[in-house]
């Protein structure tokens, strides 16, 4: 139980274009989800959270109109990088909370591995 | 602060050694504690975590933390590694609630040499 499917795994855009990344809830409603990036071979940073009917909040020095988080309903929130340049070249990862459903924790999506040429 | 540190971000070991890999957190709050196993283009999978209760928790494949309040730890440790457990380890800590995320160490790159 308490799974969140990530889409795409993987994807490379030209530089300029936007993509979105889809996370949802497959068997449970997240109130609140969790985005991370990640560059390689280094740690996962939170970017924002974001909250079902509300706007995301986002982490000191990430730029709210670059990453574009929506979360319009219990099962489903987007990050949309708008106009990536290949510095936006990293793995993404989104998390939900997991203790209204289960045993205290989080669950995590496979993450997306967006590359920008 | 609150802060989550992996003091090692590479750990070498041969095959069937023990290991240890170490992490430490600051905190002025409750925390709950949380160790993954990150595979090379892959997502995080929970390894295990500790709540409350017993300080010593185990998982299915033979990894073991134990919480030490006193000296703000969460070490996991495994007394015969396999080369399949070759990964990223990230400890991370939940400080509060449920509802807030998790911090996340820097990772230690575990690399069993046969």
């Amino acid at each position: 139980g308490a799974v969140v499917s990530q889409h795409p795994s993987r994807v490379i855009c030209k530089s300029g274009t936007s993509v979105k990344i889809e996370c949802r809830s497959l068997d449970f409603q997240a109130t609140t989800m969790f985005w991370y990036r990640q560059f390689p071979k280094q740690s996962l940073m939170l970017m924002a959270t974001s909250n079902e009917g509300s706007k995301a909040t986002y982490e000191q020095g990430v730029e709210k109109d670059k990453f574009l988080i929506n979360h319009a309903s219990l099962t489903l929130s987007t990050l949309t990088v708008t106009s990536a340049h290949p510095e936006d070249s990293s793995f993404y990862i989104c998390s939900a909370p997991t203790y209204r459903v289960a045993n205290y924790g989080y669950t995590f999506g496979s993450g997306t591995r967006l590359t920008v040429v | 602060a609150q802060s989550v540190t992996q003091l090692d971000s590479q750990v070498p070991v041969f095959e069937e050694a023990p290991v240890e890999l170490r992490c430490n957190y600051s905190s002025s709050v409750s925390v709950y504690l949380f160790w993954y196993v990150q595979y090379p283009n892959q997502g995080l999978q929970l390894l295990l975590k500790y709540l409350s209760g017993s300080t010593l928790v185990e998982s299915i494949n033979g990894f073991e933390a134990e919480f030490n309040k006193s000296q703000t730890s969460f070490h996991l440790r495994k007394p015969s590694v396999h080369i399949s457990d070759t990964a990223e380890y990230f400890c991370a800590v939940s400080f509060n609630s449920g509802n807030t995320p998790l911090v996340f160490g820097k990772g230690t790159r575990l690399s069993v040499i046969a």
